[in-house]
């Protein structure tokens, strides 16, 4: 089973500032198969960024999604107000086929 | 425009099973790389995937739940059900059902709205 470590658990910016979000893999994981999740409280998750690298439909340009094998990167260019909140990477694999990181908590410094 | 919602108990005896259905519009499951999941979330915590059912009827579980899990599809009226057995406190969640799209993003699309299910005597 590939485990998906997220870093840091909790993160305190400042609107304006950049955001650099951590997944790291236990195996290596198809870039194709790496997408990126966002939940705000009492809202269902998100789809901000699939393929590693590819926004989804009316995702912002300031969401930017990178890496491959075992580290990926979500990162977000000058936070915005609305982006105070968890996100959460997830792969597609064998088996089994579907996990997710425990998260990454951005909150507002 | 895709939409899913799930429906269910709120509140279930622990030993019970749990039924939810996920109805759904704006996609069929019987299109070649669509897949319908749940995935729950306990209060404060994080996203925890259950099950998927392919278009082809192909079928997945999360190993350590496997045994208490039943994911089945109806195409014709649009519905996703799933069962768990042997209900414990443990499980309480919000409960979610959502899209998957296996041949462009391998990845949750559209989410319902969520259904929380408290476990408790």
């Amino acid at each position: 089973e590939i485990v998906l470590t997220q870093s840091p658990g909790t993160l305190s910016l400042s609107p304006g500032e950049r955001a650099t979000l951590s997944c790291r893999a236990s195996q290596s994981v198809s870039s194709f198969y790496l997408a990126w999740y966002q939940q705000k409280p009492g809202q269902a998750p998100r789809l901000l960024i699939y393929g590693a690298s590819s926004r989804a439909t009316g995702i912002p340009d300031r969401f930017s999604g990178s890496g491959s094998g075992t580290d990926f990167t979500l990162t977000i260019s000058r936070l915005e107000p609305e982006d105070f909140a968890v996100y959460y990477c997830q792969q597609y694999g064998s088996s089994p086929p579907i996990t997710f990181g425990q998260g990454t908590r951005l909150e507002i410094k | 425009q895709i939409t899913l919602k799930e429906s269910g108990p709120t509140l279930v005896k622990p030993t019970q099973t749990l039924t939810l259905t996920c109805t759904f519009s704006g996609f069929s499951l019987s299109t070649s790389g669509v897949g319908v999941g749940w995935i729950r979330q306990p209060p404060g915590k994080a996203l925890e995937w259950l099950a998927l059912i392919y278009w082809d009827d192909d079928k997945r579980y999360s190993p350590s739940l496997k045994s208490r899990l039943t994911i089945t599809k109806d195409t014709s009226k649009n519905q996703v059900v799933l069962t768990m057995t042997n209900m414990d406190p443990v499980d309480t969640a919000t409960y979610y059902c959502a899209h998957f799209e296996f041949s462009t993003s391998c990845s949750f699309d559209y989410w319902g709205q969520g259904t929380l299910v408290t476990v408790s005597s």
